[in-house]
């Protein structure tokens, strides 16, 4: 079964918008969650990543806002530019464990 | 440094041919990965190795999928016989420890079986 649903699945954003993305977990036990960036033709690379503890994180541009109540989770990409266009995934992993979870993807499209 | 490397890029096999992929993780990496991911999904894992042994190999077909990792390095990743399902990439991945360590995943081996 999927454990961290992803939504939307694709979305397009005007250069210089907000693109939003977000995740739902239902495992308590989840306790660290990366989003990943994939371009067509590469793998996945580790954009930004949160723990439990903190409600927000931010790296550049890239936001992750976490709700631990609602047990959910975003990615913010503000000033969206149109290198940003690819594939962002969510993931999630227990404490100790070493497997991630991934959601199913959001293809994001900066138009310029 | 040098990142995870994998070959082939591309395979193109009928159903039931065999096949089989290899990873070079990057150097220092002890934990190794092996994750397949479909067309529109997300990756999922099929065999996670730390230096030689296997860690997780739970979510692997093991009648069809077999992997190995000789000497804690390089990794192959094999399909026997291969069905129409297979068709996907599969991804390499490797970490310096494992928990709490981010990975690196490599460019990937897109598979198509016809």
């Amino acid at each position: 079964q999927q454990q961290v649903k992803q939504s939307p699945q694709s979305l397009i954003v005007q250069k210089g918008g907000i693109s939003i993305i977000n995740c739902a977990y239902e495992n308590t036990a989840f306790d660290y969650f990366p989003w990943y960036q994939q371009f067509p033709g590469k793998g996945p690379a580790l954009l930004i990543a949160i723990r439990p503890d903190v409600s927000e994180k931010k790296e550049g541009r890239f936001t992750i806002s976490f709700n631990k109540s609602a047990k959910q989770f975003s990615l913010h990409i503000m000033d969206s530019q149109p290198g940003d266009s690819a594939t962002y995934f969510c993931a999630a992993r227990r404490d100790g464990d070493y497997k991630l979870s991934f959601g199913a993807g959001t293809t994001v499209t900066v138009r310029a | 440094e040098a990142g995870v490397a994998q070959s082939p890029r591309y395979k193109i096999i009928e159903k039931r041919q065999s096949v089989a992929f290899w990873c070079n993780p990057i150097s220092g990496h002890a934990t190794l990965y092996w994750y397949q991911q479909i067309l529109g999904q997300g990756p999922k894992l099929l065999i996670q190795f730390q230096n030689n042994g296997v860690v997780d190999d739970s979510q692997l077909p093991k009648d069809r999928f077999s992997a190995e990792r000789l000497k804690g390095v390089d990794s192959t990743l094999k399909i026997q016989p291969a069905k129409l399902e297979d068709s996907a990439v599969y991804l390499c991945a490797s970490s310096f420890s494992g928990l709490n360590s981010p990975l690196h995943f490599g460019n990937g081996t897109r598979l198509t079986v016809t």
